[in-house]
C-alpha cells in the first residue's frame, strides 16, 4: 500500500505569506494520481489540484501543485482569509487502496 | 450541475448493518465516472471506502472488503453503500463522490474526487 505522509501537520502563517504544503509517498507512482484537497469545518473536501499540477475548475490562480514521484508540494502564494483550513493529498490509480494523507492544518499566525 | 445527497439513520447499532444511498442528480451513473464513497471519522482525515464503475470492476479498501458492498441502482440514479457487523470504530461521516478516471494502456483508471456530497454523520453506539 501507498502511504502518502504530509509535512508539516500545521502551518501558521498571517494573510498574505506564502504557504507550502509537502506529501511524500512512500513508494512512487504517476503523477496523474495525485490530487490536492482543502477542508473547511462541516463541509465536505473540495478537490483543489489533480494530476500533481492541474488546477480543479473554479479554484483561483494562487493555487499551485507540483511534483512527481514520491514527492508533490503544493503552494499557496499568497494566503487570502478563506484559505486556512485544512489541506490533504491523495493517491489512487491503477490499484487500490486510494488513499488520503494525514492532512496539514493552515491556521492564522 | 451535477450534485449527490447521501442519507440513511443516523444511528445504527453495533454488529448491526449500516445502509446509506447516495441520489446523484445533474449526471447518469452510468455516465462513464467512477463513484466513491469515503468515511471521515470525528477529527480525523478521510478515508477510501470504495469505488464503483458502472460495467467495470469495483475496488474495495482491504481493511473493510470483507464488510462492505457498493452498489448501483440506474433506475433510481442512486450508489448505495453497505457496511455490515459495525463498531464504534465506523463512525464517521460518510461521503459519496464521483471520481473522475485517467486512461492508460487501453484502460480506464480511477483517479480523483471532483464532486462531493454533504456527507451524513452516521453513529455506532447501543
Amino acid at each position: 500500500d501507498i502511504v502518502l505522509t504530509q509535512s508539516p501537520g500545521t502551518l501558521s502563517l498571517s494573510p498574505g505569506e506564502r504557504a507550502t504544503l509537502s506529501c511524500r509517498a512512500s513508494q512512487s507512482f504517476p503523477s496523474a494520481y495525485l490530487a490536492w484537497y482543502q477542508q473547511k469545518p462541516g463541509q465536505a473536501p473540495r478537490l483543489l489540484v489533480y494530476g500533481a499540477s492541474t488546477r480543479a475548475a473554479g479554484v483561483p490562480d494562487r493555487f499551485s501543485g507540483s511534483g512527481s514521484g514520491t514527492d508533490f508540494t503544493l503552494t499557496i502564494s499568497r494566503l487570502e482569509p478563506e484559505d486556512f483550513a485544512m489541506y490533504y493529498c491523495q493517491q489512487s490509480g491503477r490499484s487500490p487502496p486510494f488513499t488520503f494523507g494525514p492532512g496539514t492544518k493552515v491556521d492564522v499566525k | 450541475q451535477v450534485q449527490l445527497q447521501e442519507s440513511g439513520p443516523g444511528l445504527v447499532r453495533p454488529s448491526e448493518t449500516l445502509s446509506l444511498t447516495c441520489d446523484v442528480s445533474g449526471t447518469s451513473i452510468t455516465s462513464g465516472y467512477f463513484w466513491g464513497w469515503i468515511r471521515q471519522p470525528p477529527g480525523k482525515g478521510p478515508e477510501w471506502i470504495g469505488t464503483f464503475h458502472f460495467g467495470m470492476v469495483t475496488y474495495y479498501s482491504p481493511s473493510l472488503q470483507s464488510r462492505v458492498t457498493i452498489d448501483l441502482d440506474t433506475t433510481m440514479n442512486q450508489l448505495s453503500l453497505r457496511l455490515t457487523s459495525v463498531t464504534a470504530a465506523d463512525t464517521a461521516v460518510y461521503y459519496c463522490a464521483r471520481q473522475a478516471g485517467v486512461y492508460e494502456s487501453s484502460q480506464w483508471y480511477p483517479a480523483q474526487f471532483d464532486t462531493w456530497g454533504q456527507g451524513t454523520l452516521v453513529t455506532v453506539s447501543s
